[in-house]
């Protein structure tokens, strides 16, 4: 069966402080991995799209990693500021015929001052 | 771009009455997505469009819930009658080239049904 699982399912850090966010999935055949922001009364935002072949991947202060051999990823977080505070969602597309995309149920981060 | 634009962003309805829900695409874009989401299940595609035509609408929950897309600029999801376990936000998403690549998101109706 296609799954994401997402962990934690909540994080409270301090600003400033680094974080991972991690994601563990069951997806085959495997297309790509997606890693969105979504801010409380938004709609999600896309971070990073990582392939089979892409190991690490950033955007600012956001890096995602993928280890296609364990089916799992990680989204790294440097110097938090409070406008990380959202939930962060993990999705993956199934490729070929499948052809579906399988979502994480995501980790809230709360980022204090 | 103006993005995704959806409307309305809120709407409160009592059980038993349609609800149509409305999204304009990001110009260009030919794949157009309806996604609904909720605490409980997260986010969930509904029916997706390539070129306007329905490609997969096996996430529709029910016959109650219908989409059309009767040009590149313009998709409805109409849910006729509601039901308070619809109540959720619903968002329209598009892309370019297809569901694997970048899909970019609307802000998203709030849907209450009383």
């Amino acid at each position: 069966k296609n799954q994401v699982e997402q962990s934690p399912q909540s994080l409270i850090i301090l600003e400033g402080k680094n974080c991972t966010l991690q994601c563990n999935y069951t997806v085959s055949p495997f297309s790509n991995l997606r890693w969105y922001k979504q801010d409380t009364g938004r709609g999600p935002v896309s971070l990073t799209i990582m392939t089979f072949s892409e190991n690490t991947k950033s955007n600012g202060r956001y890096t995602a990693t993928l280890d296609a051999d364990t089916k799992q990823s990680s989204l790294h977080i440097t110097a938090s500021q409070l406008s990380d505070s959202a939930s962060y969602i993990c999705v993956v597309s199934a490729g070929g015929a499948t052809n579906k995309l399988i979502f994480g149920t995501g980790t809230l981060l709360a980022v204090q001052p | 771009d103006a993005g995704v634009i959806q409307s309305p962003r809120h709407e409160v309805t009592e059980m038993g009455q349609e609800v149509t829900l409305r999204c304009k695409p990001i110009s260009g874009h030919d794949y157009l997505f309806w996604y609904r989401q909720t605490m409980m299940r997260g986010l969930e595609l509904l029916i997706y469009f390539n070129n306007n035509v329905p490609i997969d609408d096996s996430g529709m929950p029910e016959d109650r819930f219908s989409a059309k897309m009767p040009n590149a600029s313009f998709s409805t999801l109409k849910i006729q009658p509601s039901e308070p376990r619809d109540s959720a936000v619903y968002f329209c998403a598009s892309s370019f080239s297809g569901i694997s690549y970048e899909q970019y998101f609307g802000p998203g109706t709030r849907l209450t049904v009383t």
